[in-house]
This record gives C-alpha cells, sequence and structure tokens, in this order.
C-alpha cells in the first residue's frame, strides 16, 4: 500500500495564480483532512471530509477551497495564491469510524512545500 | 473548552540522556490521545496512542500514559539516541472527526 500520496513536492507560483494540490489514500478511509504547517505554528487544518460527498471548513479556511472527488481523492485548490499562502501542506487520512476510538488515528502524506512570491 | 497544550521547545540532550515532553489537556469528556514524529522533510507519523485511562502507549523505546487525573500524556524515553532527532505533537481526538495538535517540540539528541 502507498498510504496517502500527495503530489506536486514542491511548488513555486507568483502571487494571484492558480493551483491544486492533489491528495489520494489506498487504506479505504472515510475521512480526509489538509492541514497547512507553518515555522512556530504547528498544524493548522484547512478543511476536512467526513465522508465521501462532505467537507466542512477547519481553522483557517480562507483562500481555499476543496473537492472530495471520490473516496479515494480529496483536492485543495488555491484561486488566488498569496505570499501568506507560503507554507508547507500536509493531507491525511483517517478511518473514523464513530463510536470506535481506536479508530481516529490520522495517516499522513509526505507533503507538499508552496512557496508564493 | 477542549484544548492541548504541548511542552515549548526547543529540547537538546546528549545521547542516552533521559526524555520527557510534557503534554497536558482540556477536556469535557474521555478523549484519544496521540504522539506524532515529523523527522526532516517528512510527513507526521503515528508514534503511539492510548484510547483509555491507565492505558500506556509504546513504540520505538517511547512511552506515554493516559493519566486521566492530571488530564496529562506525557511523552518519556529512557535512553535518546541521535535518530530520535524529529519534531513531536502531542494529539487529542475529543469525540469528532478530528484532532487537536500541540505546537510540536524540535528534539536535538548531540552525540
Amino acid at each position: 500500500n502507498a498510504g496517502v500520496t500527495q503530489t506536486p513536492k514542491f511548488q513555486v507560483l507568483k502571487t494571484g495564480q492558480s493551483m491544486t494540490l492533489q491528495c489520494a489514500q489506498d487504506m479505504n478511509h472515510n475521512s480526509m483532512y489538509w492541514y497547512r504547517q507553518d515555522p512556530g505554528m504547528g498544524l493548522r487544518l484547512i478543511y476536512y471530509s467526513a465522508s465521501e460527498g462532505t467537507t466542512d471548513k477547519g481553522e483557517v479556511p480562507n483562500g481555499y477551497n476543496v473537492s472530495r472527488l471520490n473516496k479515494r481523492e480529496f483536492s485543495l485548490r488555491l484561486e488566488s495564491a498569496a505570499p501568506s499562502q507560503t507554507s508547507v501542506y500536509f493531507c491525511a487520512s483517517s478511518a473514523h469510524l464513530p463510536g470506535l476510538a481506536g479508530y481516529n488515528e490520522q495517516f499522513f502524506g509526505p507533503g507538499t512545500r508552496l512557496t508564493v512570491l | 473548552g477542549n484544548s492541548v497544550t504541548q511542552m515549548e521547545g526547543p529540547v537538546t540532550l546528549s545521547e542516552e540522556a533521559f526524555l520527557t515532553i510534557n503534554c497536558t489537556y482540556t477536556a469535557t469528556g474521555y478523549p484519544s490521545l496521540f504522539w506524532y514524529v515529523q523527522y526532516p522533510g517528512e510527513g507526521l507519523q503515528l508514534l503511539l496512542k492510548a484510547t483509555k485511562a491507565d492505558d500506556k502507549g509504546s513504540n520505538k523505546g517511547f512511552e506515554a500514559t493516559y493519566r486521566k487525573e492530571t488530564t496529562s500524556f506525557h511523552l518519556e524515553k529512557g535512553s535518546v539516541q541521535v535518530s530520535d532527532s524529529a519534531v513531536y505533537f502531542c494529539a487529542v481526538n475529543f469525540g469528532n472527526e478530528k484532532l487537536t495538535f500541540g505546537t510540536g517540540t524540535r528534539l536535538t539528541i548531540i552525540p
């Protein structure tokens, strides 16, 4: 199993450009997540999808949109990139079976390092 | 409300030293508790977990015990190695789909 995969690994954008970060998981997980990681800020949740067909805002959703394309894939789109969106972006997935505490750990992809000039 | 507080870093230790990284939480119920590790240039990996009071999670020589009375889940290792140098995150699941992460503690081990 590949686990959680993300593309691209690195990207440089100019202010105002758009791009989509791709994420896929092969673990048949229900829930998927997008985080950003900034120095000294830990991980912050951008959006998540508790199940196929649903998406919800996290802590820092402004400037982003997401699509849960199917159970495997969850993409993150920046419509008009800004320097404040320079960060490392992580996708994660979780089985999340309600009522079963042991299944709510998250599995992370390797990350996308994005620089907006 | 629900929250996680993790010991600030960075932490620098000599090889074979004893490690403790503190993590406490505030919750109205009984959350699940996790420690994740992030090696340089990589994503986060689950290090260990505990899902109920008095559970002890362990992996790679690291241990953490779910202490309900002190609402804590401190990470410990008896003898650290250079290869343990990484960033460590405490995380808590408060019963929904999301994890709440601590701010992370950067650990550097000197030979």
